[in-house]
């Protein structure tokens, strides 16, 4: 069955680059997600990467795709306090389906 | 472009109640989620649409909870009786097909006491 795991904390200081891990388990997965979630808010799609690429850049966002080893990342550059929220990788095979979530703190 | 509209926001009942969510999806979006997200955990699949059609159910407990999507556009979920480990947030997303981003609604946070 469809399985996503996530590391569950990551800390930063303001300024570095934040690097989140996700493995996922259904190789047929067409997209594989990124989404955001502020407290108290809803889902905020941040990125996706189709299952054919390596590599997806969107400013201070980089996707990296080892679809061999099943396992995706996503690097944030230049991490600002807005940026600390619960980042939630998913994968896609026909229906949606997510990881538990990593807490990501900036500090200051 | 509207997007995915829920309500209620909030919600607060008593245990072996009933509660009901309304979800109205993006214009043109076949299909149609709807996720239980508990909290300090990832949302959980409960039900996905595909227009009036369910494509997967596999993960609702069918003894209380029920939904449907009459003529494939807007859809309603519905807890009874509800029980305290239902209190969650319950999220709504469509896409225009089940292999596409999906946009999420802002959801209903349960409470069941």
């Amino acid at each position: 069955g469809e399985d996503v795991e996530q590391s569950l904390f990551l800390s930063v200081r303001e300024g570095d680059s934040s690097v989140i891990n996700c493995t996922y388990t259904d190789s047929s997965s067409t997209y594989l997600y990124w989404y955001k979630q502020e407290p108290g808010a809803g889902l905020q799609l941040l990125t996706y990467i189709f299952s054919n690429m390596d590599m997806k850049q969107d400013q201070r966002l980089t996707v990296l795709l080892n679809k061999k080893d099943k396992h995706l990342s996503l690097r944030i550059a230049d991490t600002q306090t807005g940026d600390s929220a619960i980042y939630f990788c998913a994968e896609s095979a026909g229906k949606l389906i997510f990881g538990q979530g990593t807490t990501l703190q900036v500090k200051p | 472009e509207a997007g995915v509209a829920q309500s209620p926001r909030y919600k607060i009942i008593e245990k072996r109640q009933s509660v009901a969510f309304w979800c109205n999806p993006i214009s043109g979006h076949a299909t149609l989620y709807w996720y239980q997200q508990i909290l300090g955990q990832g949302p959980k699949l409960l039900i996905q649409f595909q227009n009036n059609g369910v494509v997967d159910d596999s993960q609702l407990p069918k003894d209380r909870f029920s939904a449907e999507r009459l003529k494939g556009v807007d859809s309603t979920l519905k807890i009874q009786p509800a029980k305290l480990e239902d209190s969650a947030v319950y999220l709504c997303a469509s896409s225009t097909n089940g292999n596409t981003e999906a946009f999420f609604g802002q959801g209903t946070r349960l409470t069941v006491v």
